[in-house]
């Protein structure tokens, strides 16, 4: 099956810095990636997503990168503010009649002010 | 209004005993799933449901069992709780089987006594 590996778990950042988040995944059947933000006691939300098609997607600050013959994909935030603080998943599926998506790990991300 | 709503969002409980969690979504998804999230974040899918049939069962004990009396709904009893059922459980829903973003409830956190 798929194994998403995701990168780092724990990244702290000062406010107005850049950060990334970097996931790899094994299957290259693969085509569609979202990124989750999960803020403390509330569920992951969808914060950004790429299919195979697409190379690069950006939205506002955030922006997610994919290299589909290297097989990974990350997320890039620019301008990190305090509110950015959250654990972020990436996830990888490859839909049909069976969509399972498998998620990395998680990163924690911290933004000093 | 809420989205994806589930309750309780605490549940404390003895070990050996039954609990039902409740998942409702008002979105008109044709998909629902259940998560179980560990102490160390990770996310695993349990069951998906597509239109009230299961269409994904994982490695779950079968002490779990889902039950999808209409599309917009999805509950998880689970029988016979044990240590190791600690954890949050989040539903979710999609618009469909294809590759889809995930709508997440809030969880409900499952501590076992």
């Amino acid at each position: 099956g798929e194994n998403v590996e995701q990168h780092p778990s724990t990244l702290s950042v000062q406010e107005g810095d850049s950060a990334v988040i970097k996931c790899t995944y094994s299957d290259s059947a693969s085509n569609y990636f979202p990124w989750y933000k999960q803020e403390l006691g509330k569920g992951p939300q969808l914060i950004i997503d790429i299919r195979s098609n697409v190379g690069e997607k950006k939205d506002q600050r955030i922006a997610v990168t994919l290299n589909k013959t290297a097989k990974h994909f990350s997320l890039h935030i620019t301008e990190t503010q305090p509110e950015d603080s959250a654990v972020y998943f990436c996830a990888a599926s490859k839909g049909g009649g069976s969509y399972i998506p498998t998620f990395g790990r998680g990163t924690s991300l911290i933004v000093h002010p | 209004d809420t989205a994806v709503s589930q309750t309780p969002k605490y549940l404390v409980t003895q070990m050996g005993n039954d609990k039902s969690i409740k998942c409702e979504q008002n979105l008109g998804h044709d998909t629902m799933y259940w998560y179980k999230q560990d102490s160390k974040k990770f996310l695993k899918i349990m069951f998906s449901y597509n239109n009230k049939e299961l269409i994904i069962n994982e490695t779950v004990p079968n002490r779990f069992s889902p039950k999808s009396p209409d599309k917009a709904h999805l509950n998880l009893h689970i029988n016979s709780l044990e240590l190791g059922d600690s954890a949050v459980y989040f539903c979710a829903s999609s618009q469909d089987l294809r590759d889809q973003p995930q709508h997440f409830g809030d969880g409900t956190r499952l501590s076992i006594l």
